[in-house]
Formats: structure tokens, sequence, C-alpha cells
């Protein structure tokens, strides 16, 4: 089975703060993403990446930046977080063929105070 | 633009009633359609891939069906255990990855 894992299920952090979000998965998929999820607007998608190094902006990048050094971890970076960004953040990976199925991860419940 | 449109937003069934649940969608060259089943405070769990039409998948209580317009979630004698989000999605076109077009989801409660 597909194991995605996101590093926290809840954080609290404070206005201006940088803020990590950490992603790994263990079945060496080419493709990672982070999405944000809130009520009403479902899911969107904030970043994806292909391959080591790659990043590609979905449709909310904006307040957001990405890092995948490894194969197996995608890191989603909130620069100075504000209370908009508060929701749950989800991580998944596919194979590289665009029509595999993404696997998600269990999601962070951030808030920012 | 790709949409996906999911029907009903929310579902109540009594245990046992069966149902249907609808997502249409508009693509421009079907690559697939997935399924996923969410519960509340997690992630997405993926159910079912559908790649022609025609094809059919089940699990459980759960089979999925598709058309050239549109797929169908049929859920059989459920049980309150079956209760969660069912979300479905499409790949679009790009040149790297393959992003997914999600529909908006429909919420599915079933009593004892």
């Amino acid at each position: 089975d597909v194991k995605v894992t996101q590093s926290s299920r809840y954080l609290v952090k404070r206005t201006g703060e940088k803020v990590f979000l950490e992603c790994v998965q263990d079945m060496d998929h080419e493709n990672m993403f982070w999405y944000r999820q809130d009520p009403g607007l479902g899911l969107r998608l904030i970043y994806f990446s292909y391959d080591v190094k790659m990043k590609e902006k979905g449709d909310i990048p904006e307040g957001y930046s990405v890092s995948r050094e490894k194969k197996e971890r995608f890191s989603l970076i909130l620069e100075s977080a504000s209370t908009n960004q508060t929701s749950m953040y989800l991580c998944a990976s596919s194979l590289l063929p665009s029509n595999q199925p993404q696997h998600f991860g269990d999601g962070t419940r951030l808030s920012i105070l | 633009e790709d949409q996906v449109t999911q029907s009903p937003e929310a579902l109540r069934l009594q245990e046992g009633e069966s149902s249907s649940l609808n997502c249409s969608y508009t693509v421009s060259g079907l690559r697939g359609l997935f399924w996923y089943r969410q519960d509340p405070g997690k992630g997405p769990e993926f159910l079912f891939t559908l790649y022609s039409a025609g094809e059919e998948k089940e699990k459980e209580r759960l089979k999925a069906t598709l058309t050239k317009k549109e797929s169908f979630l049929h859920i059989t004698a459920p049980k309150p255990e079956d209760s969660a989000t069912y979300l479905c999605a499409v790949p679009k076109y790009n040149n790297a990855g393959n992003m997914l077009t999600f529909g908006g989801g429909t919420r599915l409660m079933v009593k004892p």
C-alpha cells in the first residue's frame, strides 16, 4: 500500500512566522502535490513537483513556496504566515503517467493566530 | 476548461436504502476518472479508477460505473460506516505531472 506521511496532524503558528509542512512518500512516486481544503471551496492545488528540484505552480501559489531535494520528500513553506492561511493542508503523490491516481496523506490542520 | 460536477451535494439514507451518487464531467480527452472517499479530518482515500465507457469496478457495497459523460457510484444496502464525503476527479492535461480536477463532493450520511 502507498503510504504518504505528513509530519504533523495539527499545528498552531503565529502571524508572520515561517512555517514548514513536510510530506514523505514511500512508493518511489515521481509526482508530489500540495493542496489546501476549505469548507465550500473544495480541494485547491497549491504546487506540485514531477521530479527532484522541479516545481510547478498550481491554482493558488501566492504566499507559498515548495522544496523537493529528495524524491520521497516534498515540503510546503509559508513564507510569512497569515490568518487566511488557516486551513487543512493535504499532500499527495502519484506515478508520473497522467492516468494514475493520486494518493493522499491524512492532512495537517494548520491554525494561524 | 475541464469541469467536474457532483450531485447531490448531500444525501441522507437509512441503513439498507440503496442509492447512487453522480459525477458528470466535461474534459477534452478523458484519461481516467477517480473516486475517493474522505472521512472528516482525514485525507481522501483512493477507491477506484475507471478508464473507459462501460467499465465497472466494485468494492464491498460500492460499484462505480462510467459513461462518456458521467460516472455513478452505486451504494447497495449502505451501512452507517459508509458515511463519508465521496469525491470524483479527472486528470487534466499538462506537460508535467498529472493535475486533477476535483468535483465538489457528495456528503453521504447513513442512519441506523
